[in-house]
């Protein structure tokens, strides 16, 4: 079945403490990105990847580091997590850069004491 | 960069019921899909649909690119469909540094469907 899937789903930790966020997409797609949502504010975007390590910023990358090493691939880094990154975060791929449809994963719940 | 306007923001049904609802957008896109956001938080693909019309059992989509709104239609509404549903689109020109595949999304429109 085609997908993208997110681990974990849900996640409580502490201010500080490391942490890493996965996603696989199974699709063979060249375009992968995060989204993080939160009340109010509405979907956006923090890192994209058009390839194998070729990765850029979005809307809102501060706080976060990605890596695009293998394809399928596009781990979500929270280097030093803090309250504020709080939030659903959402990965999605595509075939391309423009013009087709993304395929978003269930999302993962992260809360940050 | 391009901005997403989705009416109405809460719409309360019985079930039964049809509705419409409007996503407008300000600029050229080569990307526009509906989501459905369910209680869980998981947003399900309901269409890709840049331009033109599709079907998919109760539900139905148009998109007139040239005059920059799409529409999502909903028939028969059932109680399973109540959530949020967002428009979503990616914009054909990159203006100001905007990455070609971001999606921006609409505020959403809240559909609460009563038995």
């Amino acid at each position: 079945e085609a997908q993208v899937t997110q681990n974990p789903r849900y996640l409580i930790t502490v201010t500080g403490k490391k942490l890493t966020v996965t996603c696989s997409q199974n699709m063979n797609h060249e375009y992968m990105s995060w989204y993080r949502q939160d009340p109010g504010l509405g979907l956006r975007q923090i890192y994209y990847s058009m390839n194998v390590e070729v990765t850029d910023k979005g809307d809102v990358p501060e706080g976060y580091k990605v890596s695009r090493k293998e394809k399928r691939n596009f781990p979500l880094i929270l280097e030093s997590p803090s309250p504020n990154q709080t939030s659903l975060y959402f990965c999605a791929s595509s075939h391309g850069l423009a013009g087709y449809e993304q395929y978003f994963g269930p999302g993962t719940r992260l809360t940050v004491t | 960069g391009i901005q997403v306007e989705q009416s109405p923001p809460d719409l309360i049904l019985q079930e039964g019921a049809n509705s419409t609802l409007r996503c407008n957008f300000s600029d050229s896109v080569n990307n526009l899909q509906w989501f459905h956001q369910n209680p869980w938080g998981q947003l399900i693909n309901l269409f890709y649909i840049p331009s033109g019309t599709k079907q998919n059992g109760r539900l139905s989509a148009t998109t007139v690119a040239t005059e920059r709104y799409s529409l999502l239609y909903i028939s028969s509404s059932q109680t399973t469909d109540s959530g949020v549903y967002f428009c979503a689109v990616a914009a054909t020109f990159n203006a100001g540094g905007t990455s070609y595949g971001k999606l921006t999304f609409g505020q959403g429109t809240i559909l609460t469907v009563h038995p």
